[in-house]
């Protein structure tokens, strides 16, 4: 079966810091991944998606980036974090095909400070 | 900007009870429609996709998608406290050939004993 691993859980940075989220997936391969925010009193926001290795799409201009060193892991960074950067973060996947299912890792909290 | 809307709630119903919680969209080529719980502070996981007009029923809950009037909804029949969470509507919507999910915000769902 497949499952997906997003760490750490939750983290305090201050503002202007760096950012590094994780994100693996298992048990399948050639995932389509996503990585989501979800900030208080806002619904689920779509940040970046990748169909393969080295494929990022980016949906929203910020300060945030993404990238995918190998086909199951996703990484979303930042050089230096805003405030408005807090919220819960969420990586995620599907199988390769349209209009599939779309799975969520546990999350990350992230508080900018 | 393909939007979905939910009702924000908080729909309170008894146990026991069914509870109906409905989402509108904007996009009229979406073509996958997916129920989400939330329970607070957790990640999203999946409870219900649905492709076709009409109703589709997994145990206790129940889908109904009109794509003529851009309608879906969840149905809950013999409501627990359990199901005490937010529910998010997901449609599928496509992003340089590509499908990626939008999600309303959420309805939040209470169910007293």
């Amino acid at each position: 079966s497949q499952t997906i691993h997003q760490w750490p859980a939750t983290l305090v940075q201050p503002v202007g810091s760096p950012l590094s989220l994780e994100c693996t997936v298992e048990g399948t391969s050639n995932p389509n991944l996503y990585w989501y925010r979800q900030a208080a009193g806002r619904g689920l926001q779509l940040l970046f998606y990748s169909v393969g290795i080295g494929q990022i799409s980016s949906e929203v201009p910020q300060n945030l980036s993404a990238s995918r060193p190998q086909d199951r892991q996703f990484i979303l960074s930042s050089k230096k974090l805003l405030l408005s950067d807090s919220g819960f973060y969420l990586c995620a996947w599907s199988r390769a095909a349209t209009g599939n299912t779309i799975y969520f890792g546990e999350g990350s909290w992230l508080t900018v400070v | 900007q393909k939007e979905v809307e939910q009702n924000s709630g908080p729909l309170s119903v008894p146990e026991g009870a069914i509870a109906s919680l409905n989402c509108t969209y904007s996009d009229r080529g979406s073509q996958s429609f997916f129920w989400y719980r939330q329970y607070s502070g957790k990640s999203p996981e999946l409870i219900m996709s649905i492709y076709s007009n009409g109703d589709k029923e997994d145990g206790r809950f129940t889908a109904q998608l009109n794509k003529a009037s851009q309608y879906v909804s969840l149905l809950i029949r013999d409501s627990q406290p359990s199901d005490s969470a937010t529910y998010l509507c997901a449609v599928s919507s496509m992003n340089s050939g590509y499908s990626t999910l939008t999600f309303g915000k959420g309805t939040m769902l209470l169910v007293s004993p």
